[in-house]
Formats: C-alpha cells, sequence, structure tokens
C-alpha cells in the first residue's frame, strides 16, 4: 500500500460535462502519473507531474488536463468528457527503490463511463 | 521511444501447469523492467522488476523473470501455477533514471482451471 487514493471511484457522466478526478497520497512523493486502462490497450499515460505546478504530457493527454498545487494532490480534469473517454484511470507515485532506480505504485484506480 | 509486446493475449493452463509469459520491449538505451499483476477488480500490483545486475530476478508469489538482453526479453515465469494466480499480466518499461512515465504491453489474461 502507497498511501494513495483515488476519488471518485465510480462516476458516471453526461457527455459534454467537466469532470474531474483526484488523486491524493500521503507519503510525499515527488513524481505522480495519471494512467487510463482499456481493453486491449493496456495501460497508457495520459500526463504526469515532477513537482508542485511542474507537469508535461504523455501518450494520450489530448482532452485532458492536470493540476497539481499541493505535493499531495494531483487533479485530471476532462474538460468536456467524450464517451471515448469512457475508462478506468489509475494514479501512480514513484518511489525510490536504490540509486537511480524508481518504481511505481499505483492506486484502486476511477471507472469513468460518459453517456 | 519504448514500446512492449506480450505475446500471449489470453492463456488458459490448469493447476499445477508451469507458466511462461513472453515479453518483448523495443527501446535503444538501458531501461527498467517490470512486471505487474491485476486481479479480478483490484489494481495492479508490482510483482517483480530488473534494473541491472543479475538477469535472473525473483519476485513475490513464486514469480520469476529472465532479462536476455540480446533478445530484448524479459519472460515472466512460474513453476506452479495455483487457480489463485488467474488474474492480469502486464509488462512494463521505463528508461533508466527516467522520470517520466511506464509503457505498458497490452497485458496477458491468464486463467487457471482448477
Amino acid at each position: 500500500d502507497a498511501g494513495i487514493t483515488q476519488s471518485p471511484r465510480h462516476k458516471v457522466t453526461e457527455t459534454g460535462t467537466p469532470v474531474t478526478l483526484r488523486c491524493h497520497q500521503t507519503e510525499n512523493h515527488r513524481y505522480m502519473y495519471w494512467y487510463r486502462q482499456d481493453p486491449g490497450h493496456g495501460l497508457r499515460l495520459i500526463h504526469y507531474s515532477y513537482g508542485v505546478k511542474d507537469t508535461d504530457k504523455g501518450e494520450v493527454s489530448d482532452g485532458y488536463s492536470v493540476s497539481r498545487s499541493k505535493t499531495e494532490d494531483f487533479l485530471l480534469t476532462l474538460e468536456s468528457a467524450t464517451s471515448s473517454q469512457t475508462s478506468v484511470y489509475f494514479c501512480a507515485i514513484r518511489k525510490t527503490s536504490g540509486s537511480h532506480t524508481y518504481e511505481q505504485y499505483f492506486g484502486p484506480g476511477t471507472r469513468l463511463t460518459v453517456t | 521511444a519504448q514500446s512492449v509486446s506480450q505475446h500471449n493475449h489470453h492463456v488458459i493452463l490448469s493447476e499445477a501447469a508451469s507458466l511462461e509469459l513472453g515479453c518483448n520491449y523495443s527501446y535503444g538505451g538501458t531501461v527498467n523492467l517490470f512486471w505487474y499483476v491485476q486481479y479480478p477488480g483490484q489494481h495492479l500490483q508490482l510483482l517483480l522488476k530488473y534494473f541491472s545486475g543479475d538477469p535472473l530476478v525473483k519476485g513475490i508469489k513464486g514469480f520469476e523473470a529472465e532479462f536476455i538482453k540480446s533478445k530484448f526479453s524479459f519472460n515472466l515465469r512460474k513453476p506452479s501455477v495455483q487457480w489463485s494466480d488467474t488474474a492480469e499480466y502486464f509488462c512494463a518499461v521505463n528508461a533508466q533514471g527516467g522520470a517520466d512515465g511506464l509503457t505498458f504491453g497490452k497485458g496477458t489474461h491468464l486463467i487457471i482451471q482448477p
């Protein structure tokens, strides 16, 4: 358990509405990540953060924005949800496991359905 | 950019059978390699990892993996599977020391029949 919580855990929303997912960590890790998981695609990186107010895009960032105003919280926003954004969203943190070696640990996920 | 290929999308085995799941990656530099497991309805858990050194790494629950640099492979093995090993297995890679995220394979759905 890496002290990661995600909220909400389940959400159903309508096309065109804004949605914000929250990831909260309790261990003060610098790096945080958002992934989406879809059948047949594995997990794909949406955005990541390497510090407060420092973020960068991942492989599938179109239609998503992120914010990190505090170390412990990393927010993912869908400005105008589309059905293609129906997915399970996982947050992850990066832990140091040795000299220049890192591991990622994942939160419990948020299942988002866009109708 | 990195890419990861998992050869078997669905595998069905009987209990006590031996398991090997294939994983190949594509990347020009030094990599870190990981296997994650996702039990039904749960989040991903780290099974094992390779950073450097002994290419045969052991993880939790009796799993092991072998890194073969010449083949760009990191196959997962278990000598004798149990019904509780039923899960989705993901191979992942990132550049050593890199701050960006993991690149995942598409996953292998493993079903163990009692």
